[in-house]
């Protein structure tokens, strides 16, 4: 089955600047990549998401890049936040396969 | 609208005791999904349905969980015979058709099995 991995664990920014969270991948099957982010206490929220027919995404301060060929895509955050603060957690599916497979998760800090 | 909401928000039982946890999907999501959540870790998928029946039921730890849905909506994750490494929380998720549709989160109920 797919197996997916997250990178770094915890990250810890200063307010302004950008924070980039990786994640890899082993199924080349899988064409649908979804990002969320989870608040404590709360369900995670979809923030991004990014398809395999397209190499880069974006939406005001996030983007997200993928990387078919060596099979990884990456969450790129500018201008940080503190309320980007939160868990971050990358997503791999094979769209009709319905099961999504989850990253481990990176918990962000950005610094006041 | 009204989101995905689960119930209860928290739950303790004794080990050996069975648990019901709730999801009321969004109105109009045909598809509902199951996750489990331990401890700074990641979701680990459970079970799926589309409408009420589950094509994939392969995450189901042991035959001691089970879910079902009924009406298209409201959907039950029964644990029976709950043991302590049941602690987690769960999640419920929704979309509108499926797996590349947008999914929607309720909060989760956190269980604590003593």
């Amino acid at each position: 089955g797919e197996n997916v991995e997250q990178h770094p664990s915890t990250l810890s920014v200063q307010e302004g600047d950008s924070a980039v969270i990786k994640c890899t991948y082993s199924d080349s099957a899988s064409n649908y990549f979804p990002w969320y982010k989870q608040e404590l206490g709360k369900g995670p929220q979809l923030i991004i998401d990014i398809r395999s027919n397209v190499g880069e995404k974006k939406d005001q301060r996030i983007a997200v890049t993928l990387n078919k060929t060596a099979k990884h895509f990456s969450l790129h955050i500018t201008e940080t936040q503190p309320e980007d603060s939160a868990v971050y957690f990358c997503a791999a599916s094979k769209g009709n396969f319905n099961k999504f497979y989850f990253g481990s998760g990176t918990k962000l800090n950005v610094k006041p | 609208g009204a989101g995905v909401s689960q119930s209860p928000s928290n739950k303790v039982t004794e080990k050996g005791k069975d648990v019901e946890l709730r999801c009321d999907p969004i109105s109009g999501h045909t598809a509902l999904y199951w996750y489990r959540q331990s401890l700074g870790q990641g979701l680990e998928f459970l079970i799926y349905f589309q409408g009420n029946s589950a094509p994939d039921k392969s995450g189901l730890p042991s035959d001691r969980f089970s879910a079902e849905r009924t009406g298209g909506s409201v959907s039950t994750l029964t644990i029976q015979r709950t043991q302590q490494e049941d602690s987690a929380v769960y999640l419920c998720a929704s979309s509108l058709a499926h797996s590349t549709d947008t999914q929607y989160f309720g909060p989760g109920t956190r269980l604590t099995v003593l």
